[in-house]
């Protein structure tokens, strides 16, 4: 079993839609939690942080559902320039040899 | 605050050549890393240093790859002999105190 997974999609979607992307982890200890974006043959930069409570930027909602090991990043109103690889990541272990393990990727094309 | 900088950006070697990759971290960064990035996947972890001494290197291919960090700031990854299945993106990231890792925008290796 991968450590996080990922529906890699492709997610095309039309303007102004609303896309929700799933990721589950393996590992219940992991302490915190991400969501890169990647645009095309490009690095991957932080999106945003997921938080226990579950948190909101802008358009971007994010959540934790530890009991299920399970994170969610929804996008509402989507713009042509959200096109890119959503990257869902687990932080682990904690202390000084924190590492970042990355799902595989959903990628979403918003379409005019 | 200029970013983590890494060359070359593009190399292109036969199948049992050297190659070798360069990484400036972010100033005063004191963590490292370098991830392997194979198209359609996510980075995945080689190696990861603190200053200068090496945190977590288990899924470093070490007959193959090796990789340094002297003087605790910039960094060389080495591929020698290089194989087909070494074709990807190598992406160095650095972290300061906080949590986030920022990402330089990666070597892409073609090995033929």
């Amino acid at each position: 079993r991968k450590e996080v997974e990922q529906d890699p999609g492709p997610f095309n979607v039309p303007e102004g839609a609303t896309v929700a992307f799933n990721c589950t982890y393996s590992n219940s200890a992991s302490q915190s939690f991400f969501w890169y974006r990647q645009d095309c043959r490009k690095e991957p930069k932080l999106l945003m942080s997921v938080y226990s409570s579950g948190n909101e930027d802008g358009r971007f909602t994010a959540q934790l559902n530890r009991a299920s090991q399970y994170i969610s990043l929804l996008i509402r109103d989507s713009k042509l320039s959200d096109s890119a690889t959503y990257l869902c990541v687990v932080n682990w272990p904690p202390g000084s040899a924190r590492q970042l393990t990355f799902g595989s990727g959903t990628q979403l094309t918003v379409l005019p | 605050e200029a970013g983590v900088a890494q060359s070359p950006r593009y190399k292109i070697i036969e199948k049992r050549q050297s190659v070798a990759f360069w990484c400036n971290p972010i100033s005063g960064h004191a963590t490292l890393y370098w991830y392997q990035q194979i198209l359609g996947q996510g980075p995945k972890l080689l190696i990861q240093f603190q200053n200068n001494g090496v945190v977590d290197d288990s899924q470093l291919p070490k007959d193959r790859f090796s990789a340094e960090r002297l003087k605790g700031v910039d960094s060389t990854l080495k591929i020698q002999p290089a194989k087909l299945e070494d074709s990807a993106v190598y992406l160095c990231a650095s972290r300061g105190a906080a949590q986030e890792q920022y990402f330089g925008p990666g070597t892409r290796l073609t090995v033929t």
